[in-house]
């Protein structure tokens, strides 16, 4: 089974939709990353959480919301969906209490398309 | 100056030579240096840490840092088909990655 598992795999919505993606992982991890990615632009962060109760704007947070309902879950929520927000979601997770904490390690990918 | 920067590529090498990767950084602190491979629609994976000054090998990939040039890279000795993809390179800073825009290797068999 995959450590880290986003849902859903592919979206397709409309323009003004609420749209939630959902991250979980089994790698007992306490950090938590959302990026997206887009041709040319790399990996962009969009939040980030060191623990249940740390969230953190990213560089390009507008537009999106999170929520870390538990240490193994994060999701990424998008209030009213634009054009401009297709892109590949990823989610990533570390571990703070190893030496390489910044080793980041990610789920498969959401490809959101807004319409 | 952009703080983590790859040249985009395309880099074509053919099948069995020596792929090249280079990555540059803007902050002289960073301590240390990942390379990401990704395949076309999948999600990023880990393949080379490195944190000191020198060379790191694993297997056909060797990493290798210049900490006084900033600038850290990536050779892929015997290269297959199979080693087509973007190379990600990734730098720390306040406990964040930052991720270079990435190069495109496509090995020609």
């Amino acid at each position: 089974d995959a450590d880290v598992t986003q849902t859903p795999r592919n979206r397709i919505t409309k323009t003004g939709k609420r749209i939630m993606l959902e991250c979980s992982q089994t790698k007992g991890h306490d950090r938590m990353y959302w990026y997206r990615q887009d041709p040319g632009l790399g990996l962009r962060l969009i939040y980030y959480s060191f623990d249940v109760k740390d969230i953190n704007k990213g560089e390009i947070s507008d537009g999106y919301s999170v929520s870390r309902q538990a240490q193994a879950k994060f999701s990424l929520s998008l209030e009213s969906a634009i054009p401009n927000q297709t892109a590949l979601y990823f989610c990533a997770t570390s571990d703070s209490s190893r030496r390489a904490t910044d080793t980041q390690y990610f789920g498969p990918g959401t490809r959101l398309t807004v319409l | 100056q952009k703080e983590v920067e790859q040249n985009s590529g395309p880099l074509s090498v053919p099948e069995g030579a020596i792929a090249s990767l280079n990555c540059t950084y803007s902050d002289r602190v960073s301590q240390s240096f990942f390379w990401y491979r990704q395949y076309s629609g999948k999600s990023p994976e880990l393949i080379m840490s490195i944190y000191s000054n020198g060379d790191k090998e694993d297997g056909r990939f060797t990493a290798q840092l210049n900490k006084a040039s900033q600038y850290v890279s990536l050779l892929i000795r015997d290269s297959q088909p199979s080693d087509s993809a973007t190379y990600l390179c990734a730098v720390p800073k306040n406990e964040k990655l930052t991720f270079g825009t990435g190069t495109r290797l496509t090995i020609i068999p």
